[in-house]
């Protein structure tokens, strides 16, 4: 029973087009993570959040960006896709700091741009 | 950003073999995570290990964290096939903060029946 929610699981979508990744949590977790995965690759923190209105830049470079109006709700927007956007989108969440337990990890959204 | 090594990359045994996957830093992390990932779906947390020298078990699965906490090892014994996954190691320095926050590449395992 998943507690954190992405949406949509696949998309492919053309250059140029602009997107928006859903993240929903119901757990009432301050903290929010953005991770980008490429097979074989590290998981890199893209866009992170520590309660509403509060977003910060991770250490990977990405032209995406974020916002938190609501708790629970965590989307990332792309602008204008390009193909070295295809990656694999994973949307997190925890209840304090990484030493205050683990993170709870959505689905993950597949994205392809062609 | 502080580099974890995960060894090996990828690992394809029999059911009921026994395996260790290693998760290796020159840096020094004040707790360590386990997490498995499985196709299509995000990382979920197995472990936390804190202490250098902790072991922990859950199951069949030991986690161990190096002495100078520095490394960690996952051993699994007799293996099944719904082990099989991508095991990710994540260490963090004491900020807490989720910029300190460092994943390993994974070990590719497949347990075959």
């Amino acid at each position: 029973e998943a507690d954190i929610y992405q949406t949509p699981r696949y998309l492919v979508i053309g250059t140029g087009k602009k997107i928006t990744l859903e993240c929903s949590q119901t757990m009432g977790h301050d903290k929010m993570y953005w991770y980008q995965q490429d097979p074989g690759m590290e998981l890199h923190l893209i866009h992170y959040s520590y309660g509403v209105n509060s977003t910060e830049k991770g250490d990977l470079s990405s032209e995406s960006t974020v916002s938190r109006i609501r708790t629970e709700h965590f989307p990332l927007t792309l602008e204008s896709a390009r193909p070295s956007h295809t990656s694999q989108y994973l949307c997190a969440s925890s209840v304090g700091g990484f030493l205050s337990g683990g993170y709870t990890f959505g689905s993950g959204t597949r994205l392809t741009v062609v | 950003t502080q580099l974890l090594e995960q060894s090996p990359q990828f690992l394809s045994i029999q059911e009921g073999e026994n395996l260790t996957v290693y998760c290796n830093s020159s840096s020094v992390f004040s707790s360590l995570q386990w997490y498995r990932q499985e196709p299509g779906e995000g990382p979920v947390l197995l472990v936390t290990v804190v202490t250098g020298g902790e072991v922990k078990k859950l199951k069949r699965l030991t986690f161990q964290f190096g002495d100078a906490r520095k490394d960690s090892s996952l051993h699994i014994t007799a293996a099944q096939p719904g082990d099989t996954g991508l095991y990710l190691c994540a260490g963090a320095i004491s900020s807490g903060s989720a910029r300190q926050l460092t994943f390993g590449s994974g070990t590719q395992l497949t347990v075959l029946p």
